[in-house]
């Protein structure tokens, strides 16, 4: 069974410009989280949906969006980029209900 | 949201047990306990979870206070292989994860 896959797995972007990224979930997973980890923060929640409805959102500006297709797979953009912005943004999916999560290689976001 | 406290670093000699421990006094009787690690340039990885009970699998063991306000990770013979952060955390509603700041683990050959 293929893993969450992310794409791309590299980004460079400067500020003011926006991005889209890309996450497939493994096959039959319904819910797609996506966190951002920096040095500095850590892993921080970003949103998570479920069968193409937002159901959980974490204390991101407006700037930071997403949506999920019919299909699971899941984009997240970013608009109006900063250079804190620069981090690796990971993507995450489970069955609905089973507490484990599987995460993405993440794609590795900069912003200069 | 309820918060988990780690020590930062942990050290262990390759094939002993390690015990990492957690701390989650504000733990509510809804919130399961989840264990995740992340390996050096990778995403975090599922170890283990629970919501009373003692839980094992094929990683770990996972042992929960009677209380349910700490947590212990057991790895039963440590190798190499499991030098990563590893991370507690209270899992709610939903699949939103709060991670802290986890534990280094560092494993000695």
């Amino acid at each position: 069974k293929a893993g969450v896959t992310q794409t791309p797995r590299y980004l460079i972007k400067t500020r003011g410009q926006q991005v889209t990224l890309s996450c497939s979930p493994i096959s039959g997973h319904r819910s797609v989280s996506w966190y951002q980890q920096t040095p500095g923060q850590g892993l921080q929640f970003l949103f998570e949906y479920f069968s193409e409805t937002q159901r959980n959102k974490g204390n991101f500006p407006g700037r930071f969006s997403g949506r999920q297709f019919s299909n699971s797979r899941s984009e997240m953009n970013v608009s109006t980029l900063e250079l804190g912005d620069s981090a690796l943004y990971l993507c995450a999916s489970s069955l609905q209900g089973s507490g484990e999560q599987f995460f993405g290689p993440g794609t590795r976001l900069t912003v200069l | 949201d309820a918060k988990t406290t780690q020590p930062n670093s942990m050290e262990s000699n390759e094939e002993e047990p390690v015990h990492l421990p957690c701390n989650h006094s504000t733990i509510s009787g809804t919130d399961y306990i989840h264990w995740y690690r992340q390996l050096p340039s990778q995403g975090p990885e599922y170890v283990i979870h629970g919501l009373t009970s003692n839980v094992n699998n094929r990683m770990a063991s996972l042992a929960i206070a009677e209380d349910r306000k700490s947590s212990t990770l057991i790895l039963h013979r440590a190798t190499l292989r499991d030098a990563a952060v590893y991370y507690c955390i209270l899992r709610g509603a939903g699949n939103m994860l709060t991670f802290g700041g986890g534990t280094r683990l560092m494993v000695k050959p």
